[in-house]
């Protein structure tokens, strides 16, 4: 089945660094979400995209539809300790389904 | 509690037993998913249901069993648990609309031994 290229695998970092992430696909998306997972926990939506070119942010958090839209980023500013876990993005093609593809995850650890 | 809930949380079976997962929410969603995550993988689709008593195969089916007899229930049975099973288990659900993201349950971990 068909996964979504999500880089970099895993990130550690040290308190206060910025953060970029991207998730990348052959096929066109035409909504894009950015889920978190706590350790012990389900996934838990973080930011949704549902135009192309479009930037949302959510606190630290500022995510975007790429232009193509095939491909979306997600940026976390100035760190912390609480935002280790493992980031998702998912995508969705669109028509009548509702099933989300999702990618592989990245996995951050940050030092305080 | 307003949620979505999973059950039991931690559970230890022998290989060729057959075991149970259970799902509830509480918000009449349509959409409800059965997901697996190993490391390496992220999350597979196992099976999915668009509403009561209509089920779907997901990416990795075999082996696993649903049904949808009500809306807010979506058990997944392992018919014969192989330890190849042993995974960590979320269930999630979704409105109808399809701009909707899933909201997850804090998962089942399983071991087969």
């Amino acid at each position: 089945g068909q996964q979504l290229n999500q880089s970099p695998q895993s990130m550690f970092i040290q308190e206060g660094e910025d953060v970029s992430m991207n998730c990348t696909s052959s096929s066109i998306f035409n909504t894009w979400l950015w889920y978190k997972q706590d350790p012990g926990e389900g996934p838990v939506l973080l930011i949704a995209l549902y135009k192309a070119g479009e930037l949302t942010s959510n606190g630290r958090l500022t995510a975007q539809f790429g232009i193509t839209r095939k491909d979306s980023f997600l940026n976390i500013s100035a760190s912390i300790p609480s935002d280790v876990g493992i980031y998702f993005c998912a995508g969705r093609r669109g028509g009548a389904t509702n099933k989300l593809i999702f990618g592989t995850g990245t996995l951050l650890a940050v030092q305080p | 509690d307003a949620g979505i809930t999973q059950s039991p949380r931690y559970k230890i079976t022998e290989t060729g037993r057959q075991v149970t997962l259970m799902c509830h929410q509480t918000w009449s969603h349509s959409y409800m998913f059965w997901y697996r995550q190993d490391l390496g993988h992220g999350l597979r689709l196992i099976y999915y249901s668009a509403a009561a008593d209509i089920t779907d195969k997901g990416e990795v089916p075999d082996g696993y069993v649903v049904s949808r007899s009500k809306t807010e229930n979506f058990p997944l049975t392992l018919e014969s648990a192989t330890r190849s099973q042993t995974s960590v288990y979320f269930c999630a659900s979704s409105e109808s609309k399809p701009t909707y993201g899933y909201t997850f349950g804090s998962g089942t971990r399983l071991t087969v031994v």
